[in-house]
């Protein structure tokens, strides 16, 4: 059973427009939630967090949002740019594990149009 | 370059090969973790090592075997693998007990033949 979930697969934006990537969770326990970007050859990388008692986490270009009640988050990236391509990895972890265990989605791999 | 440092980057082996994967961390972090991710499936945790004691076992088979020596340095040894091992695996760090991202190695691409 996929406890992190994301659903699409791929998504192409043209540059300097808004990429949304959405991420779901089935497990309640989860309270701390992270973005990674891979580029090809390269292991993931961490690009934000954003913690259970927050809604909205910011940086820089990237937003994340937490909706607890919908067990939903998403990564905003605004304006996107053509080095944002890349399979971008949601992943979820409980703290009552206390040594980070994470549980990643399956990726969505976003393409920027130039 | 994330600090942590995994090799070989690729390695082919036959069945009844015996071969090791080498991971390395100087960040200071007191956990690490081997990954497992294969074609169009989510990254599976595999072991983990918490203070150099190994803490979390997901069912992996006994073909794989860890091991950590020390809190720097993380090993996986493989012996009479299946073709459907074949995946890319990856090391990672984090500082335990702390709200930090875990850091991640560029991955051994493993082809099991």
């Amino acid at each position: 059973d996929q406890q992190v979930k994301q659903n699409s697969p791929s998504l192409s934006v043209q540059e300097g427009r808004i990429s949304i990537l959405n991420c779901d969770y089935t497990n309640s326990m989860f309270d701390y939630f992270l973005w990674y970007k891979k580029y090809p050859a390269e292991g993931p990388t961490f690009l934000i967090s954003i913690s259970s008692i927050k809604d909205k986490n910011e940086d820089g270009r990237f937003t994340v949002f937490l909706n607890k009640s919908a067990k939903h988050l998403s990564l905003h990236i605004v304006p996107s740019q053509p080095g944002d391509s890349a399979v971008y990895f949601c992943a979820a972890s409980a703290d009552n594990f206390g040594n980070e265990k994470l549980t990643f989605g399956t990726g969505t791999r976003l393409t920027i149009i130039p | 370059e994330t600090g942590v440092t995994q090799t070989p980057r690729h390695l082919v082996m036959g069945m009844t090969n015996k071969k090791s994967l080498k991971c390395e961390q100087h960040l200071g972090h007191n956990a690490m973790y081997w990954y497992k991710q294969s074609a169009k499936k989510p990254l599976e945790l595999m072991f983990v090592y918490s203070l150099e004691e190994r803490v979390e076992n997901n069912s992996v088979p006994s073909r794989f075997s860890p091991e950590c020596p020390n809190s720097s340095h993380l090993f996986l040894h493989l012996h009479t693998l299946q073709p459907e091992d074949s995946a890319l695996y990856l090391c990672a760090s984090s500082h335990q007990r702390e709200n930090t991202e875990a850091f991640f190695g560029q991955g051994t691409r493993l082809t099991v033949v």
